[in-house]
């Protein structure tokens, strides 16, 4: 299994630019979600699925727009990029909660975004 | 909402030596799990030790341990035997039982020196 993967790896952008970063997991979970760490801070959320074409707003979700068409995948779109945009974006996955599975949260490596 | 709350920003410890990171959260959820994760310089995010807010019993993963409080809503992390592979940023997360998503804390930074 290759897990959660990402890419890009790295990206920059112009301010008004458009893109999306794609986000992709071999595991069959049913649960995606994208988060962005700033500098020194932890990790926000800012879209999430909770299965295919279900998508929800997590705390920052201004200014990004997320799809879920197949199970596998999870693209997050920037719409008109801006410098505040400027993070490291995590795309994570996991089984659905309950009580009796094990519900570990499995990122990716992650995309360092840099808006000018 | 809830909330996750790391109060040290930074921490150090000697080599060998034992260190406590502490963690608060706020909910008004039941059920609920509690993780400890690392983050080294090379931004992987690794899981180090989940807790079940059900289980009383305290999660432990070779030389990590937690100190679960559930009513005074406390989540420490105690690593033992500090090894200079430790040195990281180490996030507690509180993870809702409805959804795929977590609360994350600002995080702290452990430096183990020789």
């Amino acid at each position: 299994n290759a897990g959660v993967t990402q890419t890009p790896k790295f990206q920059v952008l112009k301010t008004g630019q458009s893109m999306t970063l794609q986000c992709a997991q071999d595991m069959n979970h049913e649960y995606m979600s994208w988060y962005r760490q700033d500098p020194g801070m932890g990790l926000r959320l800012i879209h999430y699925s909770v299965g295919a074409g279900i998508t929800d707003q997590g705390e920052v979700p201004n200014g990004y727009n997320v799809s879920r068409s197949t199970t596998e995948d999870f693209p997050l779109r920037l719409l008109s990029a801006a410098p505040s945009q400027t993070s490291v974006y995590f795309c994570a996955s996991s089984y659905s909660f309950s009580l009796s599975s094990y519900n570990e949260q499995f990122f990716g490596p992650g995309t360092r975004l840099t808006v000018l | 909402a809830q909330t996750v709350t790391q109060s040290q920003p930074e921490m150090s410890v000697q080599e060998a030596e034992t260190v406590t990171l502490s963690c608060t959260y706020d909910t008004s959820e039941n059920n609920y799990y509690l993780f400890w994760y690392k983050q080294p310089p090379s931004r992987q995010m690794i899981l180090v030790i989940r807790q079940e807010a059900y289980k009383q019993q305290n999660a432990t993963e070779n030389r990590f341990s937690v100190n679960f409080q559930k009513a005074a809503k406390s989540f420490s992390l105690k690593i033992s035997d500090s090894q200079l592979g430790d040195t990281a940023m180490y996030f507690c997360a509180f993870g809702s039982t409805n959804a795929g998503k977590s609360t994350f804390g600002d995080g702290t930074t452990l430096t183990v020196k020789p």
